[in-house]
């Protein structure tokens, strides 16, 4: 069994949809989570940070941990088809220096 | 303030040749990690450097090394290439000193390909 896994998806909504992406993991040390965006044939983009549980908001994406359930999600709200890329999980325990990576969710917003 | 600088952004290499990839990282940040991404196992943890020390390593064999200079810096070096070395090479950097962590940043990285 993997630490993260992830549903690769495709995942497809209309424009104007709330996207739910979601993580589950195995490792009760993880402490740092974050999520990313990769766009084809491009580097990883940095969207939502988030340390130990709880909610964060940036604009429209909403980042949420849940350890006691070791389930993280990420919500678009208001989606559009810019928003069309690979969602990227990623974790890691306090003091060390490896991210876990979820395998990617595709996501696809149709105009 | 720049990014995360990878050179070059591709390379096709011959089977057994060595390549040398380079990565610049966020001006002020020391911490430097390599992934390997392909389709089938995602983005596997190569290795991390701080202050030219290499901190952690993934289950990659000896083939893989890397280093880094004393400006942070870092490169990667994949000896006797093999096809299945083909992959996107990517680098993040961070800020993580002083026992703080902080996010990781990715260049867009270097796209290999083994023939």
């Amino acid at each position: 069994q993997k630490e993260v896994e992830q549903d690769p998806g495709p995942l497809s909504v209309p424009e104007g949809a709330i996207v739910s992406l979601n993580c589950t993991y195995s490792n009760s040390a993880f402490q740092y989570f974050m999520w990313y965006r990769q766009y084809s044939r491009k580097g990883p983009e940095l969207l939502m940070y988030t340390y130990s549980s709880g909610n964060k908001e940036d604009g429209r994406f909403t980042a949420q941990v849940d350890k006691s359930s070791k389930y993280i999600s990420l919500f678009i709200r208001d989606s559009q088809p810019s928003d069309s890329a690979t969602y990227l999980c990623a974790m890691k325990p306090g003091g060390t220096y490896k991210y876990i990576f979820g395998t990617g969710t595709r996501l696809k917003v149709l105009a | 303030k720049a990014g995360v600088t990878q050179t070059p952004r591709y390379l096709i290499k011959t089977r057994g040749q060595q390549v040398t990839l380079s990565c610049s990282p966020i001006s002020g940040h020391r911490s430097v990690s390599w992934y390997q991404q392909t389709p089938g196992q995602g983005l596997q943890f190569l290795f991390e450097y701080f202050s030219e020390t290499q901190r952690n390593k993934g289950n990659f064999p000896g083939r893989f090394s890397g280093r880094q200079f004393s400006n942070s810096r870092s490169e990667m070096n994949v000896s006797t290439l093999e096809l299945g070395d083909s992959a996107l090479y990517l680098c993040a950097s961070s800020f993580s000193q002083g026992g703080v962590d902080t996010e990781a940043f990715f260049g867009q990285g270097t796209r290999l390909t083994v023939v």
